[in-house]
């Protein structure tokens, strides 16, 4: 979705570096997500957020982080990089109510070496 | 935890060939969504279905929402080359957990021409 835009898009670094990735919308929506796709896996969820400064832990978010200081941004960091965090990273957006679909950002292809 | 279980994995068919998927679940699911995800991009909403025994179709694509509550399909008629990518089933629960959407392992398509 052109409207949720995720930067970078590639990140080559290297074990125990500090890691953000960004994601910005202009949908206007108030929940934002982090997921992350292995091959074989799907998409796991790693954090949510309702509203500004609200910080919800998903399914697997052990050595991450994340912010979100505006409506319209949500923040992802890794404090120290490890090789199995190596993956795809989506940011999603929805609104609010049950029937809200998840729209998802093109995705950063994340490389911990 | 609520998983789902979609099959199949991967399908290699010929151009003009229908397509048929599926998931399943143990647990009961009040909304059923399918995604499709091209190389390089994030997951694309397709069909979102609301209510249980719902059929819907979006052009070549008619996607159901089983009456259990447990399962939807997705299928595809007339397949053509455009249709090659990952197909992801995703579904979400109600009241606290309407915002959680748990996805699929996937389903890779390939039309050979």
């Amino acid at each position: 979705d052109a409207d949720v835009t995720q930067t970078p898009r590639n990140r080559i670094t290297k074990t125990g570096k500090r890691i953000m990735l960004e994601c910005s919308q202009t949908k206007g929506h108030d929940r934002m997500y982090w997921y992350r796709q292995d091959p074989g896996l799907g998409l796991r969820l790693i954090y949510y957020s309702f509203d500004v400064k609200d910080i919800n832990k998903g399914e697997i978010s052990d050595g991450y982080s994340v912010s979100r200081q505006a409506q319209a941004k949500f923040s992802l960091s890794l404090e120290s990089a490890i090789p199995n965090q190596t993956a795809l990273y989506f940011c999603a957006t929805s609104d609010v109510g049950q029937n809200q679909p998840q729209h998802f950002g093109d995705g950063t292809r994340l490389s911990i070496l | 935890g609520q998983q789902l279980n979609q099959s199949p994995q991967s399908m290699f068919i010929q151009e003009g060939e229908d397509v048929s998927m599926n998931c399943t679940s143990s647990s009961i699911f009040n909304t059923w969504l399918w995604y499709k995800q091209d190389p390089g991009e994030g997951p694309v909403l397709l069909i979102a279905l609301y209510k249980a025994g719902e059929l819907t179709s979006n052009g070549r694509l008619t996607a159901q929402f089983g009456i259990t509550r447990k399962d939807s399909f997705l299928n595809i008629s007339a397949s053509i080359p455009s249709d090659v990518g990952i197909y992801f089933c995703a579904a979400k629960g109600s009241g606290g957990s309407n915002y959680k959407l748990t996805f699929g392992k996937g389903t890779l398509l390939t039309v050979n021409p």
